[in-house]
């Protein structure tokens, strides 16, 4: 059973730049759409974009100016950047993978989730 | 703000029956499958219905998802107290070329 794990510093500076690692286990990184989702306190969910094992990225186009997503294979993990952070950005970040259900690259498989403040 | 549109909340008495609407439109239900999500306090989301109306075997059969045309549907049938949560539609959009989520809504079990 694949099993993901987020990690990072909790507490980030404003306009600094956000960096979560998402690692891997019980499974291989290849062939699969990588996600970042997030949920600030009291909201809904907001899907930040995804990444293949290719390289090939789909960002929100609210945050794509922002968004940096990358892989490493050799790690079995793959990150989030998000630059120039505001006290709107403070959330609790989840990773997630997609699955033979969805279809579509839907999220399945979902990371505990880390949650990351923003302070000025 | 999200483009799929849930009820904030819904609410019924253990046995009941809840239905929750979620509102989309051609971009994304239209042309995509809708899929459901559980989310606990605390845990990580769930994937309840996928591909519209199937079911991973660990989800009992109380839950049931169907769309048609751009709106989506999910009921509970014969509600249990393990049910109250948050629940959240989504989709594909060709549109954004991204993955949207419903604005989310809560079940309490009274």
């Amino acid at each position: 059973q694949v099993q993901l794990q987020e990690s990072g510093p909790g507490l980030v500076k404003s306009s600094e730049t956000l960096s979560l690692t998402c690692t891997v286990s019980g499974g291989s990184i290849s062939n699969f759409y990588w996600s970042w989702i997030r949920q600030p306190a009291g909201k809904g969910l907001e899907w930040i974009g995804r990444i293949y094992t290719s390289g090939t990225t789909n960002y929100n186009p609210s945050l794509k100016s922002r968004v940096t997503m990358s892989v490493d294979a050799s790690k079995n993990e793959f990150s989030l950047k998000l630059s120039s952070v505001t006290a709107a950005d403070t959330a609790v970040y989840y990773c997630a993978r997609d699955g033979p259900f969805t279809g579509d690259g839907g999220p399945e498989y979902w990371g505990q989730g880390t949650q990351v403040t923003v302070s000025s | 703000q999200s483009v799929l549109t849930q009820p904030p909340s819904a609410s019924g008495t253990p046995g009941q029956r809840v239905t929750i609407s979620c509102s989309g439109s051609n971009s994304n239900f239209g042309s995509n499958y809708a899929h459901w999500y559980q989310h606990l306090p605390g845990t990580a989301p769930k994937l309840l219905i996928y591909r519209n109306n199937q079911r991973p075997s660990r989800v009992p059969d109380r839950f049931s998802g169907s769309k048609s045309d751009t709106s989506a549907s999910l009921v509970i049938s014969g509600l249990r107290s393990e049910d109250e949560a948050d629940y959240y539609c989504a989709a594909w959009d060709d549109i954004l070329r991204g993955y949207v989520f419903g604005t989310g809504t809560k079940v309490t079990v009274l």
